[in-house]
């Protein structure tokens, strides 16, 4: 099974300060994903990257920007944090090629105080 | 508008009881997924189905391409099924977009 792993799993932050998710999986999966989950709004997708190197905005991708150093490594990143991204926020890796199942990490729980 | 709609948005069963959810899409279907998530949890993958008719326990899930829908059929509910159900099409090789979700509350 893929194993995809977020951290922190729980954070609090303060306006105007800058937050980084990171988010890693050990599958050698080409796509990864960040979507965030508000009740009434489902899951909706921020950035998502097609290998390392490159970073796609999603649907709401406004006041977040993404980093794909490494295959492994996804991050997204609130340069200026705000009460409106309190959220939690799921990444998710995908094959394009054999296997195109999503896997999901646990999540954090972003809140911006 | 909206690109994938779950229906309903809410169901109530008494255990014992079938249900079936739905989720329509407007756009092409490169991979089509169901998700099950508790309240507070992460999203457990039940099916990745992008065509055709799939199995698991009491539940099956249908995808039919032409119609642009997908379906979950859950069978003899009990009240573990509570939960959220979301569906996940892929439009393309990259991008995948979810539902709002169908809540299910299975009384005993």
């Amino acid at each position: 099974e893929a194993a995809v792993t977020q951290s922190p799993r729980n954070k609090v932050a303060v306006t105007g300060g800058k937050v980084t998710l990171s988010c890693n999986q050990t599958n050698n999966h080409n796509n990864m994903y960040w979507y965030r989950q508000d009740t009434g709004h489902g899951l909706r997708l921020i950035h998502y990257s097609y290998g390392a190197g490159s970073t796609e905005k999603g649907d709401i991708p406004d006041g977040y920007k993404a980093s794909r150093p490494s295959q492994e490594n996804f991050s997204l990143i609130l340069e200026l944090a705000t009460p409106s991204q309190t959220s939690v926020y799921f990444c998710a890796s995908r094959q394009i090629i054999s296997n195109e199942r999503l896997f999901f990490g646990h999540g954090t729980k972003l809140s911006v105080l | 508008g909206q690109q994938v709609q779950q229906s309903p948005a809410s169901l109530v069963l008494q255990e014992g009881e079938n249900a079936e959810l739905q989720c329509n899409f407007s756009t092409s279907l490169n991979s089509m997924q169901w998700f099950y998530q508790r309240p507070g949890g992460s999203l457990v993958s039940l099916f990745y189905n992008p065509s055709g008719t799939k199995h698991s326990g009491r539940l099956t899930s249908t995808t039919v391409i032409k119609e642009r829908r997908s379906s979950l059929h859950i069978s003899s509910s009990q009240t573990t099924d509570s939960g959220t159900y979301l569906c996940a099409l892929g439009t393309n090789a990259y991008k995948v977009i979810f539902g709002k979700g169908t809540h299910l509350h299975v009384l005993p």
